[in-house]
């Protein structure tokens, strides 16, 4: 498609469980960026990937969240052993080489 | 750490005025500060971006205000419309691609 693709829309988690939540950036960008939005609030940076350089993971807010890209282009943020204070908004934007972000329409999580 | 953040979390304005959000940035080594606007249930949208060394910059109906000495940035929506109705973001980058946002205004606009 034309625009960024997130999936799954929505998903219910149990406490303890493992997600993974996948983006598809718009084709030719190179920068890739994830964000976690509780309800209500702003957007908290994760991670970021630009081109073959090392991710910036400074937003990682533990070692239970990960995240890769494969090939330059999809990419899957991981969260291990789901705790309910993870419940957000995971948002997920690509750009061009600095360009303006261009945003899915994010993936919602609730962990029970 | 470095923050972005807001003046006023809500702005409710009549339709046909014009409204300003406001923010206040504190990295002074930020270059490079943006807008976005965010609808229910979608993703931030780019509204407007502006540059360091800029101080004003217009586009279709807002104008982004930049004033570098206090740190502050402004949105100015021109002859406010119902579909204005919206969250505000306002984001900041020093350089690199971190891309840093505040917390958001909400604006409503009364018919």
């Amino acid at each position: 498609g034309a625009g960024v693709s997130q999936s799954p829309s929505n998903k219910v988690t149990e406490k303890g469980k493992d997600v993974e939540l996948r983006c598809d950036p718009i084709s030719g960008h190179t920068a890739l960026y994830w964000y976690r939005q509780s309800l209500g609030q702003g957007l908290e940076f994760l991670i970021y990937f630009q081109g073959n350089s090392a991710p910036d993971k400074s937003g990682l807010p533990s070692d239970r969240f990960s995240a890769e890209r494969t090939g330059g282009s999809v990419s899957t943020l991981t969260i291990q052993r789901t705790q309910q204070e993870d419940s957000a908004v995971y948002l997920c934007a690509s750009s061009f080489s600095g360009g303006e972000l261009f945003f899915g329409e994010g993936s919602r999580l609730t962990v029970l | 750490g470095e923050s972005v953040g807001l003046h006023l979390p809500t702005l409710s304005v009549q339709e046909g005025d014009n409204s300003i959000i406001n923010c206040a940035y504190s990295n002074s080594a930020s270059d490079y500060f943006i807008w976005y606007k965010q609808e229910s249930g979608k993703g931030p949208q780019f509204i407007i971006d502006i540059r360091s060394n800029m101080d004003k910059r217009q586009g279709q109906r807002v104008t982004v205000l930049l004033n570098k000495t206090v740190k502050h940035l402004s949105l100015q929506i021109a002859a406010t419309q119902p579909g204005d109705s919206a969250v505000y973001f306002c984001a900041e980058r020093d350089g690199g691609f971190k891309t840093i946002f505040g917390a958001g205004t909400r604006l409503f606009v009364k018919a």
